[in-house]
């Protein structure tokens, strides 16, 4: 079955913590992207990726890393979390660039920084 | 002006009824533009998908462009309970690197 797998679905952890939220999709796709999505301001980008060793920053990069070691897998790190970063987050991934092709979602990992 | 804009609701509507959802945006280079459905506690899905201006049709579903007035719709004909969702436009233009997301509607379908 095609999909986008995000683990942990659910965290909870202490200011400063430096955590790594996992995704991996099975489907060969190139493009690969991480959102966070808040009450009122909707999805928005945090980084994305076009192939393997190249990613980007979106719209809201800071206190974020990414890598793109291999092709299936995109991991999202908050090196010293803040509760400003409780959010909910998705992974996706698509074919190719972003533009013309559909978006799989992950089911999302909600997070919270106490 | 925001890039995409697009009404929170909710929008509470009967089972069976006509359902029209939109969204209007200020980038007139927007070429690709998209509906996607998320139900709670679930990650969004692609919904519908419509290249530059015209209508597409999918089941109940129906797709409007409206690319001088930069205006998009989504009909949902005989809404059922199952369609109760947050639904968010999307779109992006030629070659663009990402997706610009509306804040998503959400909809109950009430039995």
């Amino acid at each position: 079955e095609a999909q986008v797998t995000q683990n942990p679905r659910y965290l909870i952890t202490v200011t400063g913590k430096k955590l790594t939220v996992t995704c991996s999709q099975n489907m060969n796709h190139e493009y690969m992207s991480w959102y966070r999505q808040d009450p009122g301001l909707g999805l928005r980008q945090i980084y994305y990726s076009m192939n393997v060793e190249v990613t980007d920053k979106g719209d809201v990069p800071e206190g974020y890393k990414v890598s793109r070691k291999e092709k299936r897998n995109f991991p999202l790190i908050l090196e010293s979390p803040s509760p400003n970063q409780t959010s909910l987050y998705f992974c996706a991934s698509s074919l190719s660039s972003a533009s013309n092709t559909e978006a799989f979602f992950g089911q999302g990992t909600r997070l919270t920084v106490v | 002006q925001k890039e995409v804009e697009q009404d929170p609701g909710p929008l509470s509507v009967p089972e069976g009824a006509i359902v029209s959802l939109n969204c209007t945006y200020s980038n007139s280079a927007f070429q690709y533009f998209m509906w996607y459905r998320q139900y709670s506690r679930k990650g969004p899905e692609l919904l519908m998908y419509t290249y530059s201006s015209g209508n597409k049709e999918d089941g109940r579903f129906t797709a409007q462009v409206d690319k001088s007035s930069k205006y998009i719709s989504l009909f949902i004909r005989d809404s059922q309970p199952s369609d109760s969702a947050t639904y968010l436009c999307a779109m992006s233009g030629y070659r663009d690197d990402k997706i610009i997301f509306g804040k998503g509607t959400r909809l109950h379908i009430l039995p």
